[in-house]
């Protein structure tokens, strides 16, 4: 089954780091650019982050440049998002997505939560 | 960067037509035929319907068509079915290599 599964969110504090991970299965992971995106119920989507097929060229939102790391293991089909010094402004479900060209998203994983809180 | 502009809501009966529209500037929304939008429905994933402006997935129903014309595209559910009642988002690739989505657009279906 062609599938994105996220996993790693939960409940952090502030100032602290999270790494998400996403899991892919069925279909050719290292042939696709991988995004991030987060979602808030006051804000709906937000892009977050970009990675291209090999891992060299990387893409972020000001709001999380500096503090977010994006990687990829092709050997393993999976996507990371590595977080760090995070706020309560990155409460959100962050989804992975699959962009096969240009700038759109074919598949979208379930999303998992992470919640920033004291 | 600010939002692409979305209305908050749009409602329709059943079997008429709908138009969500999309603003951004001529840095994204203008600039790009690299407009996309996603429908969501209440706990699940956003779901491509259309790509590149105007390009239908498989599988996606001949009823959403979209369109664009300088800074604004466009979203047309024509037909409209109870199914249909979800948020709808569009995107844009931007100047920055980075992408945009808008606010989100609630539709109801009466």
């Amino acid at each position: 089954e062609v599938q994105l599964v996220e996993s790693g969110g939960g409940l952090v504090q502030p100032g602290g780091s999270l790494r998400l991970s996403c899991a892919a299965s069925g279909f050719t992971f290292n042939s696709y650019w991988m995004h991030w995106v987060r979602q808030t119920p006051e804000k709906g989507l937000v892009w977050v982050s970009r990675i291209d097929t090999g891992g060299s060229s990387l893409v972020y939102a000001d709001s999380v440049k500096g503090r977010f790391t994006i990687s990829r293991d092709n050997a393993r089909n999976t996507l990371y998002l590595q977080m760090d010094s995070l706020g309560a402004e990155d409460t959100a479900i962050y989804y992975c997505a699959r962009n096969p060209r240009g700038a759109y998203f074919d598949l979208w994983g379930r999303g998992t939560l992470v919640t920033v809180s004291s | 960067q600010s939002a692409l502009t979305q209305p908050a809501s749009v409602s329709g009966s059943p079997g008429q037509s709908i138009t969500v529209s999309c603003t951004g500037t001529s840095s994204d929304v203008g600039g790009y035929n690299y407009v996309s939008w996603y429908q969501q429905h209440p706990g699940k994933a956003p779901k491509l319907m259309i790509s590149e402006v105007s390009n239908r997935p498989s599988g996606v129903s001949d009823r959403f068509s979209g369109s664009k014309s300088g800074n604004t595209a466009s979203l047309t559910i024509s037909g409209l079915q109870a199914e249909d009642e979800a948020d709808y988002y569009c995107s844009s690739y931007t100047t920055s290599s980075t992408l945009i989505f808008g606010g989100g657009t609630k539709l109801t279906v009466l």
